[in-house]
């Protein structure tokens, strides 16, 4: 079965406190994992697709790195504007279909 | 291009009632789909299309009908609404699903429903 696990379920940093999200899966044969960011009271963004292990992107302050298990989402001197939750995703083994983690609500104060 | 948009924003229920829930697209996007979210469960799929006149059930279809007729519609039905349906739902589209350059979902606003 399809699983992905979010950790931790909430973080709380300081501004500058520079931190990792983590995003696991047991789904075999991965045909990518991606990264959205949703704000309060809003749809989810698509930030980030990885699709082989080593593989890295970034964007702003964000850099999501892969490996055959899981994916981690680092965060460089956050800013209060990063407050989202981001939540991860891969296609599932059986069907056309994303597999969403629980996500991990990143708190930044200032 | 508007993107995806969905209607109502909000909507309350009582317990039996029916509904549909509106979702379009203006991105000529194949693929759409249609998720719940619940605190602490992240999304969960309830029914997919990967085109006009196809569609597949998700993780948790019990309880809702959809019908795709169009590419850029894609109504959610609630046939007799219940409290465990008291739920964000959320409507996505991406230009197919099966190949590197198709996975990139656009979502929806979100409608916030409340069944009492």
């Amino acid at each position: 079965e399809d699983q992905v696990t979010q950790s931790p379920e909430a973080l709380r940093l300081q501004e500058g406190e520079s931190s990792s999200l983590n995003c696991s899966y047991t789904v075999s044969g991965l045909r990518g994992l991606f990264w959205y960011r949703q704000d309060p009271g809003k749809g989810p963004e698509f930030l980030f697709t990885l699709y082989s292990a080593g593989e890295e992107k970034e964007k702003e302050r964000l850099k999501a790195t892969l490996t055959k298990k899981e994916s981690f989402l680092h965060i460089t001197a956050p800013k209060p504007e990063d407050s989202a939750t981001y939540l991860c995703a891969v296609p599932s083994e059986y069907g056309n279909k994303l597999v969403f983690g629980a996500g991990t609500i990143l708190r930044v104060k200032s | 291009n508007a993107g995806v948009t969905q209607t109502p924003k909000f909507q309350v229920l009582k317990t039996g009632q029916s509904m549909t829930l509106q979702c379009a697209q203006d991105m000529n996007h194949e693929y759409m789909s249609w998720y719940r979210q619940d605190p602490g469960m992240g999304l969960r799929l309830i029914h997919y299309s990967v085109g006009a006149g196809i569609t597949d059930q998700g993780e948790v279809p019990n309880g809702y009908n959809v019908s795709r007729s169009t590419t850029e519609d894609f109504p959610l039905r609630l046939l007799s609404a219940a409290p465990s349906q008291t739920s964000v739902y959320f409507c996505a589209s991406s230009y197919s699903f099966g190949d590197r350059a198709s996975y990139e979902q656009y979502f929806g606003p979100g409608t916030r429903l409340t069944v009492t």
